[in-house]
């Protein structure tokens, strides 16, 4: 069955250190490949997505992901965090073309100062 | 723009009570879904419908769940009558394409079943 895994239910990070959140997803071929984050009060935002090409891609709030094809892997990364990146992210997937999307169960990130 | 809209943010209702849900997508964005997350679950698609159709209600839990989307422009989700397990938070979504496009969420009603 196609499915996207987040090892990592809960992370806490200081304010300035680097993140970064891993997403495994289970597919025949490479589905496409979002990042969406939640903030409290707030609906899911889109952080980057990946269909093709470079592995690297480049999102919003300084935020960064790359595709492993060899790992199954698409982790979201950002050099220095804010306090403001406290929220639940979210990996997601589809291999659908109507465009239902998969979730992973969603990491919580908590940023200390 | 205005984003996508969801009313109302919160419901608490009594198993068996009936509440409908509704969902005001982007203006011009012909595909509309529903997701839902109960607590401590991941967020699981229940509908998408491509203006007024239903394109896939694979994710629909049961006959309690009804969706529509009269005209093709907000939808409304119904439950009746609901149950415990229905507990949880209704996402609306709306995108211009279907497949890879980028699908923008409403933030969410919170339904509470005692």
């Amino acid at each position: 069955a196609q499915s996207v895994t987040q090892p990592d239910i809960h992370i806490t990070v200081s304010e300035g250190a680097s993140l970064e959140l891993r997403c495994n997803y289970s597919y025949g071929a490479t589905p496409y490949l979002f990042w969406y984050v939640q903030s409290p009060g707030q609906g899911l935002q889109l952080l980057l997505k990946y269909f093709s090409g470079d592995t690297l891609v480049q999102g919003i709030k300084g935020f960064e992901a790359e595709f492993k094809r060899s790992q199954s892997s698409f982790n979201l990364r950002k050099p220095s965090v804010h306090w403001s990146d406290a929220a639940e992210y979210f990996c997601a997937s589809n291999r659908d073309s109507w465009g239902k999307l998969q979730f992973g169960a969603g990491t919580q990130v908590v940023v200390t100062p | 723009e205005a984003g996508v809209t969801q009313f109302p943010s919160h419901s608490v209702i009594e198993k068996g009570q009936t509440v409908t849900l509704r969902c005001d997508p982007i203006s011009g964005h012909d595909n509309l879904y529903w997701y839902r997350r109960v607590m401590g679950k991941e967020i699981k698609f229940l509908l998408h419908f491509v203006k007024e159709s239903k394109q896939d209600e694979s994710g629909m839990p049961n006959n309690r769940f009804l969706a529509e989307r009269t005209g093709g422009t907000y939808s409304t989700l119904k439950v009746q009558p609901a149950e415990l397990e229905d507990s949880g938070v209704y996402f609306c979504a709306s995108s211009r394409e279907g497949g890879g496009d980028t699908q923008y969420f409403g933030p969410g009603t919170r339904l509470t079943v005692l």
